[in-house]
């Protein structure tokens, strides 16, 4: 079966623009996850969608954003871009309990702002 | 949100030789899962552990659970240039099932075998 599919793979963004990824987790995963990973801090958790709801919503500044729709893929958000925001973005999917049992990651999205 | 500390950061070793990765922490986890992460794609899980004392083998990889469920390490045995990459341990954030989706992640392993 197909696996979790990011779009786009990289992307270069000016500061104070904006930025929407997008994210199709496995087929029948209704839970989808995003984290940061960058080499300063690792992968932090950003939000986590259950069947359009967010459930759950780290520790991120407001122009993190995020929505899934009812066909369970999602989409995140990044306004006004800051030099900080360069990181690879993860989308994670799974049935419903992936904070228990381990979630399937997408290749991410490699998001650069100059 | 429940830490974790990974050890050794870096290891870097010849092919054949054994090694061992540490995920401790001060908290009880549920489960711990361990992932593998190559340059430019996205972690893929390689085993989750959810019984106090638990071991669980993949192939020359061996996974243990600590009896208090705090701890786990993973074992690589006759390590090969394949294994290079970058290994996480990561476990529920929050206790009594109420992490939804929020993992945390140990700082990373980053593994290199060389040929």
């Amino acid at each position: 079966k197909a696996g979790v599919t990011q779009t786009p793979r990289y992307l270069i963004k000016t500061r104070g623009q904006q930025v929407t990824l997008s994210c199709s987790p496995i087929s029948g995963h209704r839970s989808v996850s995003w984290y940061q990973q960058t080499p300063g801090q690792g992968l932090q958790f950003l939000f986590e969608y259950f069947s359009e709801t967010q459930r759950n919503k780290g520790n991120f500044p407001g122009r993190f954003s995020g929505r899934q729709f009812s066909n369970s893929r999602s989409e995140m958000n990044v306004s006004t871009l800051e030099l900080g925001d360069s990181a690879l973005y993860l989308c994670a999917s799974s049935l419903s309990q992936g904070a228990r049992y381990g979630y399937t990651f997408g290749s991410g999205t490699r998001l650069t702002v100059v | 949100t429940q830490l974790l500390e990974q050890s050794p950061q870096f290891l870097s070793i010849q092919e054949g030789e054994n090694l061992t990765v540490y995920c401790n922490s001060s908290s009880v986890f549920s489960s711990l899962q361990w992932y593998r992460q190559e340059p430019g794609e996205g972690p893929v899980l390689l085993v989750t552990v959810v019984t106090g004392g638990e071991v669980k083998k993949l192939k020359r990889l061996t996974f243990q659970f600590g009896d208090a469920r705090k701890d786990s390490s993973l074992h690589i045995t006759a390590a090969q240039p394949g294994d290079t990459g970058l290994y996480l341990c990561a476990g529920p954030a929050n206790a009594g099932g109420t992490s939804y989706g929020k993992l945390t992640f140990g700082q990373g392993t980053i593994l290199t075998v060389h040929p």
